[in-house]
């Protein structure tokens, strides 16, 4: 398995409360992304990064924000969690933009009560 | 609005037979085509991919073909084995696979011992 892990694989909170998942990586690879995967909906791009400070919107970003200080951490924060925002989350890392060599982690199940 | 459709979502088929997982995408600019694969608790891995120019992409028991006028893809695995059993992704991208990659909604395959 490519060097991907992804904190904490479970958490629960509440309506309202600010939540950060973690995503640590040990490949030094330059780019890293966020997704979410629903039922019904497959993964959707939540944001990535192309480099350190170096990050971008993806198709379903509102709600959310990203940091990237460290070429191997990048945060996922969401400001305020809400009931929509329950889902598994996951981190995936490639050395180039060639997609085929997407490295995904193993998610977080986020539960917003 | 839905590019990349998987519009079975499930299948089940018996060990030793053939494997068929339909794809099929609306958007004209897709030029890059890729398979993943997610086992329960697991973050997706990458499976077969193919570009526009080739309308085969061999790997072992797995075959993807691509229609780029009817614009569908299909994964073709050969023979199925339980260990087969898992969700697949279809996933597509443009400028050559250096575009974001859209995901559909995920087909679960069941491969009946």
């Amino acid at each position: 398995d490519a060097g991907i892990t992804q904190s904490p694989r479970h958490k629960v909170t509440e309506t309202g409360t600010p939540v950060t998942l973690r995503c640590h990586q040990t490949e030094n690879h330059r780019y890293m992304y966020w997704y979410r995967q629903d039922p019904g909906h497959g993964l959707r791009l939540i944001h990535y990064s192309y480099g350190v400070k170096d990050t971008d919107k993806g198709e379903v970003s509102d709600g959310y924000s990203v940091s990237r200080s460290k070429t191997e951490d990048f945060l996922l924060t969401l400001e305020s969690a809400t009931s929509s925002q329950t889902s598994v989350y996951f981190c995936a890392i490639s050395k180039d933009r060639t997609n085929e060599k997407l490295f995904f982690g193993s998610g977080t199940q986020l539960s917003v009560l | 609005d839905q590019q990349v459709k998987q519009n079975s979502p499930s299948l089940s088929v018996q060990e030793g037979r053939i494997s068929i997982l339909n794809c099929d995408y609306t958007n004209s600019m897709f030029d890059y085509f890729l398979w993943y694969k997610k086992y329960p608790a697991e973050g997706p891995t990458f499976l077969i991919s193919i570009s526009s120019i080739k309308d085969k992409n061999e790997d072992g028991r797995f075959t993807v073909f691509l229609n780029k006028s009817a614009k569908h893809l299909s994964l073709h695995i050969v023979p199925s084995q339980p260990g087969d059993s898992a969700v697949y992704f279809c996933a597509a991208s443009g400028s050559r696979g250096r575009s974001k990659l859209t995901f559909g909604k995920g087909i679960t395959l069941s491969v009946r011992p």
